[in-house]
């Protein structure tokens, strides 16, 4: 069964460096999302891109939040200058296909910022 | 304000039994409602979809209703067995937007053996 996949699982990173997170979401998907879970706090959607653009974001996908899909599989997110509440955990989800309003996300990325 | 409430507290139930967790929601006008389960350290997993003129979907041994004018979901697992166990979240869909999805905070379930 297809699935999105995430990498790295776990990322490690200096308070004001640069992370990218990279995600494969489900090949037949034509909307991509990224949504952040804080510990122990509710999933926060950060962004929706659909047809190589942005069609939404949340007020937490600030200046320092950008997407890209640079081919036809990867979907990144990256966070220019990381601080110390971006530590979360960070899933990728797909939609589209014959059941365009299922989200399918990935097992996650665990940003920790020290 | 907008809120999306779930029981915070761990709901405990023994095997066999049938599982009822609760979505209420203020000052939303989803078209949709989701239900995911949540494993630790796992990402969300997508169970049932129900739309606002729906009033009830199953799946196997799962079952939603959605009333509009309570604002209330209601989701049950019935025979439910240890593997249930996990935190089950509730999620709108707005009319608007692309198909941007609302978390609420979720409900731990327990199924003792």
């Amino acid at each position: 069964e297809p699935e999105v996949t995430q990498t790295p699982s776990h990322q490690v990173t200096q308070m004001g460096q640069e992370v990218i997170l990279r995600c494969v979401p489900i090949s037949n998907h034509l909307y991509f999302y990224w949504y952040r879970q804080i510990l122990g706090q509710k999933v926060e959607f950060l962004v929706s891109f659909y047809n190589n653009e942005i069609s939404e974001k949340s007020e937490i996908f600030d200046d320092q939040f950008s997407v890209e899909r640079p081919d036809g599989s990867n979907f990144t997110l990256k966070i220019r200058s990381t601080k110390l509440e971006d530590s979360a955990m960070y899933f990728c989800a797909s939609s589209g296909g014959q059941t365009p309003y299922e989200q399918y996300f990935g097992p996650g990325t665990r940003l920790t910022v020290t | 304000s907008q809120k999306i409430e779930q029981n915070s507290e761990a709901l405990n139930i023994q095997e066999g039994k049938t599982a009822t967790l609760t979505c209420n929601y203020t000052n939303y006008s989803p078209a949709y409602l989701q239900w995911y389960r949540q494993d630790p350290g796992r990402g969300p997993v997508f169970l049932l979809l129900i739309r606002e003129n729906e009033k009830e979907k199953r799946k196997e041994r799962l079952k939603v209703t959605f009333d509009t004018t309570l604002k209330q979901s209601l989701f049950h697992i019935t025979a439910s067995q240890p593997a249930d166990s996990a935190t089950y979240l509730c999620a709108l869909v707005m009319n608007t937007g692309f198909q941007k999805l609302v978390f609420g905070t979720g409900t731990r379930l327990l199924v003792s053996p």
